[in-house]
């Protein structure tokens, strides 16, 4: 079974411009959700879909970053404009919710500086 | 809101050692996971405890939810230098997304 994929696996952009991240979950997982780990850092979530709908932002800035899942399969992640601070490590995971608690697999990341 | 506290920060043992990382959290765990990331890449899935007083095991590392269900410890046996990496608990929030500590970053010299 394929596991979540996620690119580019790096970025460099300066800032002010605009980036954007892919993500594919594993085949089957309605729930995607985008983490944000800051160097020294355990993730924090931004996102959380199930299927196309969003279940959680309220931890995503939402006057740069955007984030869509259109046909409930893949997602993107957008910033625009860059800032310094946003440099990071971008995850995407995704879960099957057969069970309440169930297992959320992560993809390798995107790793994003901000020159 | 929630906190999670991981110690130690860090840690760096001698192959062949037993080693033990804690979590604790602020507040009652529902479910608690635990992954493994190396550097420059993502979560590695080790466990998810959900049951107070539960133990789980695999090869050489066990993991315990205390009866409380506010702590939990991750145990490594006999360590190897493939179990280096840095160590992140996980709490599950109502929307099952997760809620991690800082992470423990764990150096096995060989």
């Amino acid at each position: 079974e394929a596991g979540v994929a996620q690119s580019p696996r790096y970025k460099i952009i300066e800032k002010r411009q605009s980036v954007a991240f892919w993500c594919n979950p594993i085949s089957g997982h309605a729930t995607l959700y985008w983490y944000q780990q800051i160097l020294g850092q355990g993730p924090k979530l931004l996102i959380q879909f199930q299927n196309n709908g969003v279940v959680d932002d309220s931890q995503l800035p939402k006057d740069r970053f955007s984030a869509e899942r259109l046909k409930g399969v893949d997602s993107t992640l957008k910033i625009q404009p860059a800032k310094l601070e946003d440099s990071a490590v971008y995850l995407c995971a995704s879960s099957s919710p057969r069970t309440y608690t169930d297992t959320q697999y992560f993809g390798p990341g995107t790793r994003l500086t901000v020159l | 809101s929630q906190e999670l506290e991981q110690s130690p920060q860090s840690l760096i043992v001698q192959e062949g050692k037993n080693l033990t990382i804690n979590c604790t959290s602020s507040k009652t765990l529902y479910g608690l996971y635990w992954y493994k990331q190396k550097y420059g890449e993502g979560l590695i899935f080790l466990m998810m405890l959900q049951k107070g007083g539960e133990e789980k095991s695999h090869e050489k590392i066990t993991a315990k939810l205390d009866e409380k269900k506010q702590q939990s410890s991750l145990h490594i046996t006999a360590s190897q230098p493939s179990h280096a990496g840095i160590y992140l608990c996980g709490a599950a929030r109502i929307a099952n997304n997760l809620f991690f500590g800082t992470g423990t970053r764990l150096t096995v010299i060989p």
